[in-house]
Formats: structure tokens, C-alpha cells, sequence
């Protein structure tokens, strides 16, 4: 059974700080890594996507992938009121194909 | 900026009805996804659908499920005899080829509530 595990949180922090979310998948064959956000209600929404080892940097928001230690991560720098939302990380195998979700963690930023 | 589309965005349906649910993806994409969120837990894939075939499909859909693309637009999911544990939050999703890394971004539509009493 594949699966993307994270913390359900919820996660609070205050506004201006940096939020660091983790995942941790089972799969070895996962190739893509996505963080979606959701507001409740709400669908998915693509904030990042990364597919090699390391860090990537998107404006606030930075990735980091170890497939090794079969780990993501997003962390939010300068975290905004609005951030606060359920943050899903998902995985897949192929450059094309289902994506597996985590149940997600609710991030809650204090003004 | 073009977006995944779907309706109606709330379904109240009696248990045993069959429901369709439609969904209109971005026009130039060529791979369509169905998931679904029951309330409270996660997103889970149901079915993709590329080239006019189901190209994978989980545990999830059964015979109760059917996908169809009738024209060149539309992109449909049929439940045949609702169940209450079929009560979620129904989102479609498309993806399509395009340059670099964004070639295989899913979008998705903003869902629809299904209701099964």
C-alpha cells in the first residue's frame, strides 16, 4: 500500500514566521512531489512541485526533496494570515498518473 | 487563465439514484482525473482517462462507476446506484503537455458536493 504520511497538525505560527511542513511517502518509485493548498471547501491548489533532490524556491515558499530519506518539505517564509489553510503533499510514480495525497496539515497563522 | 470546470457544484441525490457528475477540463489537455474527499479525510484518486480510454483506476471504482468523454469537451462521471458512503466532495482534474517542468501540473476543477440520503 502506497502511502504520504504528515502531521495533521493543527500548526500554528505566528504571522511573519517561518512554517515548515513535512511529508513522508512509502513508495521508492515516486518521481514527482507536489504541495497543494486547500481552504476549506475549497479544491487543491498547486503551490510547488519538485522532482530532484535538494531544494527549489518558489517567492516565499521553498521545497526540499530527499528521496534517499524519502522526505518533502515546504517551508513558508514571512507566513501571512492567508496562509492559513490544510497544506497536501501528493506523490506520483510517472511523469503522468494519479497522484497519492497525505491527509494534509492545517496550518494556522496568528496575526 | 483557462480552469477546470464542473457542475453542478452540489448534487442532493436518494440512495439507489444514479448520478452524473460533469466536469469541462482545459480546453488543450489531454489527461483527465477523477478524485474524491470524503469529509475530513483525503484525497483519493478514482479513475484517468487519456485518449478516449480509462488509463488507470483505483480499488475505489467499481462497476457502480463509469467515465465517459461524450464530445470534445465534456468529461463525465457516472455513479449508477448511489450509496451514503458515496457522500464527497467529487473533483475533477486535467493535465496536459506543454514546457518544462509545468507539462504535467494537474489542475483542478472546484468540485462537486455530492449528497446521498
Amino acid at each position: 500500500q502506497k502511502e504520504v504520511e504528515q502531521n495533521s497538525g493543527p500548526l500554528s505560527v505566528p504571522e511573519g514566521a517561518i512554517a515548515s511542513l513535512n511529508c513522508t511517502y512509502s513508495d521508492r518509485g515516486s518521481q514527482s512531489f507536489f504541495w497543494y493548498r486547500q481552504y476549506s471547501g475549497k479544491s487543491p491548489e498547486l503551490i510547488m512541485f519538485i522532482y530532484s533532490n535538494g531544494d527549489k524556491e518558489d517567492g516565499r515558499f521553498t521545497a526540499q526533496l530527499n528521496k534517499a530519506s524519502q522526505y518533502v518539505s515546504l517551508l513558508i517564509r514571512d507566513s501571512q494570515p492567508s496562509d492559513s489553510a490544510t497544506y497536501l503533499c501528493a506523490v506520483r510514480r510517472g511523469s503522468q498518473g494519479n497522484l497519492i495525497f497525505g491527509k494534509g496539515t492545517k496550518l494556522s497563522v496568528k496575526p | 487563465e483557462p480552469e477546470v470546470t464542473q457542475t453542478p457544484s452540489h448534487q442532493v441525490t436518494q440512495m439507489g439514484q444514479e448520478v452524473i457528475l460533469r466536469c469541462v477540463p482545459i480546453s488543450n489537455h489531454l489527461y483527465f482525473y477523477w478524485y474524491r474527499q470524503i469529509l475530513g479525510q483525503k484525497v483519493e484518486f478514482l479513475v484517468s482517462f487519456y485518449n478516449n480510454e480509462i488509463s488507470e483506476k483505483s480499488e475505489i471504482f467499481d462497476d457502480q462507476f463509469s467515465v465517459e468523454r461524450p464530445d470534445g469537451s465534456n468529461f463525465t462521471l457516472k455513479i449508477r446506484s448511489t450509496k451514503l458512503e458515496d457522500s464527497a466532495m467529487y473533483f475533477c482534474a486535467s493535465s496536459g503537455l506543454g514546457l518544462a517542468e509545468r507539462y504535467n501540473e494537474q489542475f483542478f476543477g472546484p468540485g462537486t458536493r455530492l449528497t446521498v440520503l
